[in-house]
């Protein structure tokens, strides 16, 4: 069964950075392309960043480029999301979603989402 | 990328059907058979329930179909349940390797 757990909550400042991790199994890190997609309150989804965790492959939506990099970990089957330069526009609920290598389905499993306040 | 456009609201009688489009471009719904569909009930993580523009996980109600024309996809719910009453949002593949989401559609059973 596909599980994707993510990290708790966080409160940071604006300025600041933050590091969001979505673990998984090692079948499911091995056979999935994994995105982040965040929802502002009240807002709708919005995708982020996604990567081939066994190629390493990464691409992102041009609004963050140069402000988020996604990294996977093979030796935790986990893969991490680096925000920077927090504003309050960042308050968010981000969750990691899975798709399958082939193919481009996004999202057949989500994570419990992760909730990020900016605040001074 | 600018989000895909999806009517801000559709409702609908319980055992009706509701359609929810999603307009996008050649360079996403109208370049690939990548558009998906997920549910979202307030509180909760999205759920996948059309993907390939047309497909249905397993345990996804067949009361739900999609389809595409050009550069629009439909999701078409039947039999309207109480429970459908969530948020609605389309995604697609696009040329640049990325994903795109759509507005958003908030559909209430009457």
């Amino acid at each position: 069964q596909v599980q994707l757990m993510q990290s708790g909550a966080e409160v940071k400042e604006p300025g600041s950075s933050v590091k969001v991790s979505c673990k998984t199994s090692g079948d499911t890190f091995n056979s999935s392309a994994i995105s982040w997609v965040r929802q502002a309150p009240g807002q709708g989804l919005e995708w982020m960043t996604g990567i081939i965790p066994i190629v390493g492959a990464a691409t992102y939506a041009q609004k963050f480029q140069g402000r988020v990099t996604i990294t996977a970990d093979r030796s935790t089957n986990t893969v991490h999301m680096d925000l920077r330069a927090l504003t309050s526009d960042d308050t968010a609920v981000y969750y990691c979603a899975r798709g399958p290598i082939v193919g481009a389905t996004l999202g057949d499993y989500w994570g419990q989402g992760t909730r990020v306040t900016v605040s001074s | 990328q600018s989000a895909l456009t999806q009517p801000a609201s559709v409702s609908g009688s319980p055992g009706q059907s509701i359609t929810i489009s999603c307009s996008g471009s050649s360079n996403d719904v109208g370049g690939y058979d990548y558009v998906s569909w997920c549910q979202q009930h307030p509180g909760k993580a999205p759920k996948l329930i059309i993907y390939d523009v047309n497909k249905r996980p397993s345990g996804v109600s067949n009361r739900f179909s999609g389809s595409k024309s050009g550069n629009t996809a439909s999701l078409t719910i039947s039999g309207l349940q109480a429970d459908d009453e969530a948020d609605y949002y389309c995604n697609s593949y696009t040329s640049s390797s990325t994903y795109v989401f759509g507005s958003g559609t908030r559909v209430t059973v009457l």
